[in-house]
């Protein structure tokens, strides 16, 4: 069972058009990260939501955090063929450093 | 500055040799992470450090798995004896921990197992 579960799984878009990614889960996290990975590389953090209902904005893409911070989601405005990537989400419970990764998901951004 | 650096980058083996993974943590990190990538499973945690003590290795699949930490600027990841099923890209990553902290990963080594 995958405590944390990411949709879609692929998604393919053209350049310019708007998307959004999910990331839930039936378990309280203290604190929801997303990453970005390019393929021969690691993941890279983007950004770390820790309060329920908290909205951030890294510049095209916003990230919130679900009221009961059970869920998260990842909305990016007028997709560029660099966003390309897998996406992973990553929550941490308690006061552990241990993070429990998504499956991900695949986005291409056709030009 | 340097990220963590793993090494090698790629790794093919036969069935039943020892395969030894390397990380060489961000100076100044005082906790340490390995990773397992496959497809099937996505990443899971394997065994993490903190200041080069083993804390929670509940991840770590079998006795064939064994990681060691021996100073601040080194890990190792042993498999022994290797089989296919272990063939993954299988990264490491550092922070500093604190209440926030952000994990920095390296690039991964790919192993394959023939």
């Amino acid at each position: 069972t995958q405590l944390l579960e990411q949709s879609p799984q692929f998604l393919s878009i053209q350049e310019g058009e708007n998307l959004t990614v999910y990331c839930n889960s039936s378990s309280v996290f203290s604190s929801l990260q997303w990453y970005r990975q390019e393929p021969g590389e690691g993941p890279v953090l983007l950004v770390t939501v820790v309060t329920g209902g908290e909205v951030k904005k890294l510049k095209r893409l916003t990230f919130q955090f679900g009221d009961a911070r059970k869920d998260s989601s990842l909305h990016i405005t007028a997709a560029q063929t660099g966003d390309t990537g897998l996406y992973l989400c990553a929550g941490e419970q308690g006061g552990s450093e241990k993070l429990v990764f998504g499956k991900g998901t695949k986005l291409t951004v056709n030009p | 500055d340097a990220g963590v650096i793993q090494s090698p980058r790629h790794e093919v083996t036969e069935m039943g040799q020892e395969v030894t993974l390397r990380c060489k943590p961000i100076s100044g990190h005082n906790s340490l992470f390995w990773y397992r990538q496959t497809m099937m499973r996505g990443l899971e945690l394997l065994i993490y450090f903190n200041n080069n003590v083993p804390i929670d290795d509940s991840g770590m699949p079998e006795d064939r798995f064994s990681a060691k930490m021996p100073n601040a600027s080194f890990s190792t990841l042993k498999i022994q004896p290797s089989e296919p099923r272990d063939s993954a890209v299988y990264f490491c990553a550092s922070s500093f921990r604190d209440s926030k902290d952000t994990q920095y990963f390296g690039p991964g080594t790919r192993l394959t197992v023939l």
